[in-house]
């Protein structure tokens, strides 16, 4: 099993669909997770952090399931300007030192 | 505020030249990192460095070293290239450890290079 797994996609969607993404991670004792943002060509952004109870940055909403190891991003009402490549980040060897990055998922929201 | 800056944006490269890859970042972060990014891959950690003077290897440092003389600056050297490093490069540096709750990593740009 990959240490951060990711649906590569593309994940093909009308303007104003919601969206979700799910990564799932290999060690149960990960503490750390985020969402990046990378559109064509570009470095990647920080999007969210995501915390334990769930947390929301307006349209975004990023949520975390230690049960089934996996973190989720929800975009809702999504604009054009949401087509980008999502990175999921986790912190998988113990400590914070390092994040192990997935692959992306790519999204492309259609007129 | 510039962030990271790294420089060259593009390089094309013969088999076993060598060359470095500049990486400067304004925001006085300690933690600084080098990731390489293939088609359809994750990003890869290359070598990381925690504080001026202080650097470590990542998950794929074969063929590449670092340096970190002051908190500013982290040069990656790629010694006898080889076609398996043509990748696109990212330099990143971040306030706390990479991995604490809570915590941004900064990338640079992006260095496109081709090895042939």
């Amino acid at each position: 099993r990959k240490e951060v797994e990711q649906d590569p996609g593309p994940f093909n969607v009308p303007e104003g669909a919601t969206v979700a993404f799910n990564c799932t991670y290999s060690n149960s004792a990960s503490q750390s997770f985020f969402w990046y943002r990378q559109d064509c060509r570009k470095e990647p952004k920080l999007l969210m952090s995501v915390y334990s109870s769930g947390n929301e940055d307006g349209r975004f909403t990023a949520q975390l399931n230690r049960a089934s190891q996996y973190i989720s991003l929800l975009i809702r009402d999504s604009k054009l300007s949401d087509s980008a490549t999502y990175l999921c980040a986790v912190n998988i060897k113990e400590g914070y030192q390092k994040v192990t990055f997935g692959t992306g998922t790519k999204l492309q929201v259609i007129p | 505020n510039a962030g990271v800056t790294q420089t060259p944006k593009f390089r094309i490269l013969k088999i076993g030249q060598s060359m470095t890859l500049q990486c400067t970042q304004d925001m006085n972060h300690n933690y600084m990192y080098w990731y390489r990014q293939d088609p359809g891959m994750g990003l890869k950690l290359i070598y990381y460095s925690v504080g001026a003077g202080i650097t470590d290897k990542g998950e794929v440092p074969n063929g590449y070293n670092v340096s970190r003389s002051t908190t500013e600056d982290f040069p990656l050297r790629l010694e006898l290239a080889a076609p398996s490093q043509t990748s696109v490069y990212f330099c990143a540096s971040s306030y706390l450890t990479a991995g604490v709750p809570g915590n941004t990593i900064y990338f640079g740009e992006g260095s496109w290079l081709t090895v042939v």
